[in-house]
């Protein structure tokens, strides 16, 4: 069965500062990978996919992903972080064409100190 | 920008109540969605529509149902909502192709006392 694990519940970081949030994976076949924001009281929003190809993706809002096949990551990043970006992350794992076997992560919530 | 709304927004009401949650979407997508969230947990897929009156349950039991009659419009009903209903709801569509991408409305937050 495919399972995605989000590791830090909440992280906290100061505006301008750099960004990651983990992301492992478990699935049995070639995974298409996502992550998903949620600003609150908003429904969740794409920022990025991986298919295939470059194993960095580059999403909105100047986010990027890296995947890493060899230790089923897919690690969501930001250089400088703005106040606008905290908000509820999400990672997800599934097949390609449909969202009906997507597996979503429990989320990061992210603070940003002034 | 996703064209997905969901009403009301917010709901409480009491239990035994009859309850229907409305989704619509304007971007004519055959695919459509309910997700179940609580907090700190993830999303949980508890009906998928791939078309007009097709509908399926999701991994998560749930007692709701779900109709889809017109394309635009997936709306959700409790006949009996318990404060185990409590949760988010969200609606969500994508396309056929490329169907993988999902748009989200903003959610309806339920309240059973």
């Amino acid at each position: 069965a495919q399972s995605v694990t989000q590791p830090d519940i909440h992280i906290t970081v100061s505006e301008g500062a750099s960004l990651e949030l983990r992301c492992n994976y478990s699935y049995g076949a070639t995974p298409y990978l996502f992550w998903y924001v949620q600003s609150p009281g908003q429904g969740l929003q794409l920022l990025l996919k991986y298919f295939s190809g470059d194993t960095l993706v580059q999403g909105i809002k100047g986010f990027e992903a890296e995947f890493k096949r060899s230790q089923s990551s897919f690690n969501l990043r930001k250089p400088s972080v703005h106040w606008s970006d905290a908000a509820e992350y999400f990672c997800a794992v599934g097949a390609r064409g449909s969202a009906r076997q997507l597996t979503f992560g429990s989320g990061t919530q992210l603070t940003v100190l002034p | 920008e996703a064209d997905i709304y969901q009403t009301p927004r917010y709901l409480v009401i009491g239990t035994g109540k009859k309850i229907t949650l409305e989704c619509s979407q304007t971007m004519g997508h055959d695919k459509m969605y309910w997700y179940q969230q609580d907090p700190g947990m993830e999303l949980h897929l508890i009906h998928y529509s791939y078309g007009v009156n097709s509908t399926e349950k999701g991994d998560l039991s749930s007692e709701s149902t779900v109709s889809r009659i017109r394309t635009e419009h997936f709306p959700l009903t409790l006949e009996s909502a318990r404060p185990s209903h409590t949760s988010q709801y969200l609606c969500a569509s994508s396309e056929w192709v490329g169907g993988e991408k999902l748009f989200f409305g903003s959610g309806t937050q339920l309240s059973v006392l």
